[in-house]
Order: structure tokens, then C-alpha cells, then sequence
């Protein structure tokens, strides 16, 4: 299973546009990298996923360089509500079909006024 | 209105008790997942289920027991064996087992051995 390394903590404030790196030198070739938000006492949610280059929908866009070996989650012009933490996960190969997931400790964002 | 849904909210025991986490979908998925969560760290899997009547052990199932006799439902029995319990559970659930599909989350139920 790839492991994900992403800082501990991030510090930001209303209306800048945050950008969270995740490290997965590891990753497979058939690994999609996936991200999650979690609000404290709340089961996690799916924010975006992604295999390759650039994916954007209309929470997040996710950058994925050509090695594929790091990855960054960009959220523009955060608010208050986006405290939370942030999961990046490498999915299990394809083949091996478990469907299961590997949650490092994310990264809190902590979004100011 | 579909979702995932987790019953109770809160939860107390007393030591030596067992307990039984509900988690029922209505989504159709065949896949479900629970998983604990204690303060500051990130969620481990105890169990998982790839289809009814079917279950797997995660990387911390010692002292839980599962079953899956209905698609809709994965409850989660918390047994007198696991040293630890104190904890925030979550369900899951995913379309099927494969790496790549979304897992769709419970509220969580927060489990205090008093």
C-alpha cells in the first residue's frame, strides 16, 4: 500500500486560496489518489479524485505532476467553514479489490478571519 | 432520501458490557466499512464487508465482531475483549470493494466505557 505524507497543520485566511501538498513516492500504477474533508465529530467526506495532470470540479482542484509521486489539493478563496481536516489517500491496486483505505493523521486547516 | 445512517449518536457502557453499533444504507452498496477514530489520529479499519453474508478483518478487529446477513445493514458489536473501546465509530459504505469508489460516511457513533 502507497503511504501519504502531508504536514500536520496549515494556518490560512479567509479569501486566499489554500494549497495542500501530499507526498505518495510509492504510488502504483493503477493508484488513483482521493481526497477526503473531515468536520470535527462528522464522518469524512469525498472532495475530489484523481489519477493524472489536473482534475477541478466545483469544490477543489487537484494537481497531479507527471511522476505522479506528489499531488496538491488547491482550494480557492477559503471561509471559516473550511476548518477542517484534509485526508489524502492512495487507493488500494485495482487488483486487489478490498476497497480499503488508509487514513494518515490529514492535515488540520485552520482558517482565520 | 438516501444516505448512511448510525444509531446511537452517543453510547455508554460499563466495563465488561458488550455493545452493539447499528449502521444501516440505503444506497444499494455492496461494500461497508467500519472504522474507529480516537482524538488527533486518523480512522483504522476494523472490519469490512465486500458483499452479504461476507466479511473481512481490518488491521485492528481484535475484540469486535461483525455480521452481514442483509445489504442495508452491518452492525458492529463491541465485545468485553477490546481493552480500549472509548472511541468515535464510523460506517461506510462504497458501491463496491474496489480502491477507486467513494466511501460514503456515517455521523458516527461515540462510544465512553464509563
Amino acid at each position: 500500500l502507497a503511504k501519504t505524507t502531508q504536514p500536520i497543520s496549515m494556518d490560512s485566511y479567509e479569501g486566499q486560496e489554500v494549497n495542500i501538498t501530499c507526498s505518495h513516492n510509492n504510488i502504483a500504477t493503477n493508484d488513483y489518489i482521493t481526497w477526503y474533508q473531515q468536520f470535527p465529530s462528522q464522518g469524512p467526506r469525498f472532495i475530489i479524485q484523481g489519477y493524472k495532470t489536473k482534475v477541478t470540479n466545483e469544490v477543489a482542484s487537484l494537481f497531479i505532476p507527471a511522476d505522479r509521486k506528489s499531488s496538491t489539493l488547491s482550494l480557492p478563496r477559503v471561509s471559516l467553514s473550511d476548518t477542517a481536516v484534509y485526508y489524502c489517500l492512495v487507493g488500494d491496486d485495482l487488483s486487489s479489490n478490498t476497497g480499503k483505505l488508509i487514513f494518515g493523521q490529514g492535515t488540520t486547516l485552520q482558517v482565520k478571519p | 432520501d438516501g444516505g448512511i445512517t448510525q444509531s446511537p449518536k452517543y453510547l455508554f457502557r460499563k466495563e465488561g458490557q458488550n455493545v452493539t453499533l447499528s449502521c444501516e444504507q440505503n444506497l444499494n452498496h455492496d461494500a461497508m466499512y467500519w472504522y474507529r477514530q480516537d482524538p488527533g489520529q486518523g480512522l483504522r479499519l476494523i472490519y469490512y464487508s465486500q458483499i452479504v453474508n461476507d466479511f473481512q478483518k481490518g488491521d485492528i478487529a481484535e475484540g469486535y465482531s461483525v455480521s452481514r446477513e442483509k445489504k442495508e445493514s452491518f452492525p458492529l458489536t463491541v465485545t468485553s475483549a477490546q481493552k480500549n473501546p472509548t472511541a468515535f465509530y464510523l460506517c461506510a459504505s462504497s458501491p463496491t470493494s474496489g480502491g477507486t469508489d467513494t466511501q460514503y460516511f456515517g455521523p458516527g457513533t461515540r462510544l465512553t466505557v464509563l
